[in-house]
C-alpha cells in the first residue's frame, strides 16, 4: 500500500511555480522519497528522489522536511506540458518494486 | 537519451487466447519491471526481473502470467488464457544496477484489449 497522501487534484497557472504536497508521515530512516509523474496515459516518468537533503535537477525541486514527514515538489516555472498526475512515493532501500498510490492530478492554466 | 521500447503500442486479442507483450529495455540496466493499469485506476506492479529470474510478484501475477528474457535484449510478458479483465495498459520499465540510487524508466505501454 502506498504510504503517502497528496490531495487529489491542484490547479496551477502557466508560468508560476507548482508546489505540490506529500505527506508521509511514518516514513523510516532508510526510505527514500521519489516523485514520477504521468502524462495522460504514457508510462510513468521520474522525476525526482532524495533522502533528507533539498534536491534539484533540470525538471524540479524537492524540500524534504527536517522531520522528514512531508516533503513537496516544486516545478518552478510549469508550462502547459506540465499537466499530468504526480506522484508521491516512499520506498526501502533495495525494495524490489514501486507501489503506485492515486497521485495529484495537476492542471496548468493557460 | 535512451527508451524502453515495448511492442505492440495495441494489440486486440480474443478471450482465451495468449499474448505476449514485448518490451526492450535500457541496454545497461539490469532490473527489469512490468506493471499494468486499468484504464482510469491506478498504475499496478505485477513483477519484478533480475538475474533472469523472478524477484519479487504482485497478487496479480498468477499462474497465466509469465516473464522471460529469451535473450540479451528482450523482456517478455505472457498471458496465457486472456480474461475481459486483463484488458489495460502495460508497462515494462527498468532501472540500473543499484535501483535504490536510479529511477526507473517506463516505456510508453502496450494498451491491451480484450473482447
Amino acid at each position: 500500500d502506498a504510504k503517502t497522501t497528496q490531495p487529489t487534484s491542484m490547479d496551477c497557472a502557466e508560468g508560476r511555480a507548482a508546489n505540490l504536497p506529500c505527506n508521509h508521515s511514518t516514513i523510516s530512516g532508510n526510505e527514500y522519497v521519489y516523485w514520477y509523474r504521468q502524462i495522460h496515459s504514457q508510462g510513468p516518468q521520474y522525476i525526482i528522489h532524495g533522502l533528507k537533503n533539498n534536491e534539484t535537477n533540470e525538471m524540479a525541486s524537492l524540500i524534504i522536511t527536517e522531520d522528514r514527514k512531508s516533503s513537496t515538489l516544486i516545478l518552478p516555472h510549469a508550462t502547459l506540458r506540465d499537466t499530468a498526475v504526480y506522484y508521491c512515493i516512499v520506498r526501502v532501500i533495495r525494495d524490489d518494486k514501486i507501489i503506485f498510490g492515486k497521485g495529484t492530478r495537476l492542471h496548468i492554466l493557460p | 537519451e535512451p527508451e524502453v521500447t515495448q511492442t505492440p503500442s495495441h494489440q486486440v486479442t480474443q478471450m482465451g487466447q495468449e499474448v505476449i507483450l514485448r518490451c526492450v529495455p535500457i541496454s545497461n540496466h539490469l532490473y527489469f519491471y512490468w506493471y499494468r493499469q486499468i484504464l482510469g485506476q491506478k498504475v499496478e506492479f505485477l513483477v519484478s526481473f533480475y538475474n533472469n529470474e523472478i524477484s519479487e510478484k504482485s497478487e496479480i501475477f498468477d499462474d497465466q502470467f509469465s516473464v522471460e528474457r529469451p535473450d540479451g535484449s528482450n523482456f517478455t510478458l505472457k498471458i496465457r488464457s486472456t480474461k475481459l479483465e486483463d484488458s489495460a495498459m502495460y508497462f515494462c520499465a527498468s532501472s540500473e544496477r543499484d535501483s535504490t540510487f536510479y529511477g526507473y524508466t517506463f516505456g510508453s505501454g502496450t494498451r491491451l484489449t480484450v473482447v
